[in-house]
């Protein structure tokens, strides 16, 4: 069973600083996707096949990485970018799984 | 655009079946390009995801280990929706539910989200 693990647990940075957000597979995966979520709201996606923005998500928004060690990188945070944000792998056992998540606040 | 509207009830006594309701706008339950899937979120679990239905010529279904004895999930084409149904309930299954169209690249369009109580 594939598990992904988030790092940090919390980021406390400030708006206009970069936010580097690493997810982790305890095995390869084929797929890995990541979504922003605020309080009271569904997921949204952000990133899928590692490094594609999703439709109307903001370039400073970017994914990297391959195997086992994945990032996503905010170049600029916008105060609209304070949220928990999740990893999630696709393909295999499980079919789908997610990280625990990551909280990025403000400092 | 595409749109999910969640309906179901917010409290399930144990033991009973919960069952909530996915209303498709902007696309196709028979869609065989996509899926159509059941999230949901605790915060002793977080985010688990736990079946989905899609078209491929056929109706096909998948199910996460977790629940496979006692979920379902069923398309309805005649209202363009699809069901979820979880039998046996216990406190454990107290959740925020989504339903979700996915696809390789990961889940898209969400749902609102149902706060589902397992309580007597």
């Amino acid at each position: 069973e594939i598990v992904l693990t988030q790092s940090p647990g919390t980021l406390s940075l400030s708006p206009g600083e970069r936010a580097t957000l690493s997810c982790r597979a305890s095995q390869s995966v084929s797929s890995l996707a990541w979504y922003q979520q605020k309080p009271g709201q569904a997921p949204r996606l952000l990133i899928h096949g590692a490094s594609s923005r999703a439709t109307v998500i903001p370039d400073r928004f970017s994914g990297s990485g391959s195997g086992t060690d994945f990032t996503l990188t905010i170049s600029r945070l916008e105060p609209e970018d304070f949220a928990v944000y999740y990893c999630q792998q696709y393909g295999s056992s499980p079919k789908f799984s997610f990280g625990q998540g990551t909280k990025l606040e403000i400092k | 655009q595409v749109q999910l509207q969640q309906s179901g009830p917010g409290l399930v006594k144990p033991s009973q079946t919960l069952s909530l309701t996915c209303v498709i706008s902007g696309d196709s339950v028979s869609s065989n390009s996509v899926a159509w899937n059941w999230i949901r979120q605790s915060p002793s679990r977080g985010l688990e995801w736990l079946g989905r239905t899609y078209y491929r010529s056929k109706w096909l279904n998948d199910y996460a280990v977790s629940v496979k004895s006692r979920m379902t999930v069923n398309p309805d084409t005649s209202k363009n929706q699809f069901s979820l149904q979880l039998n046996s309930v216990t406190p454990e299954d107290t959740a925020v539910y989504f339903c979700a169209r996915g696809w390789s690249g990961g889940f898209d369009i969400w749902g609102q989200g149902t706060m589902v109580t397992v309580s007597s």
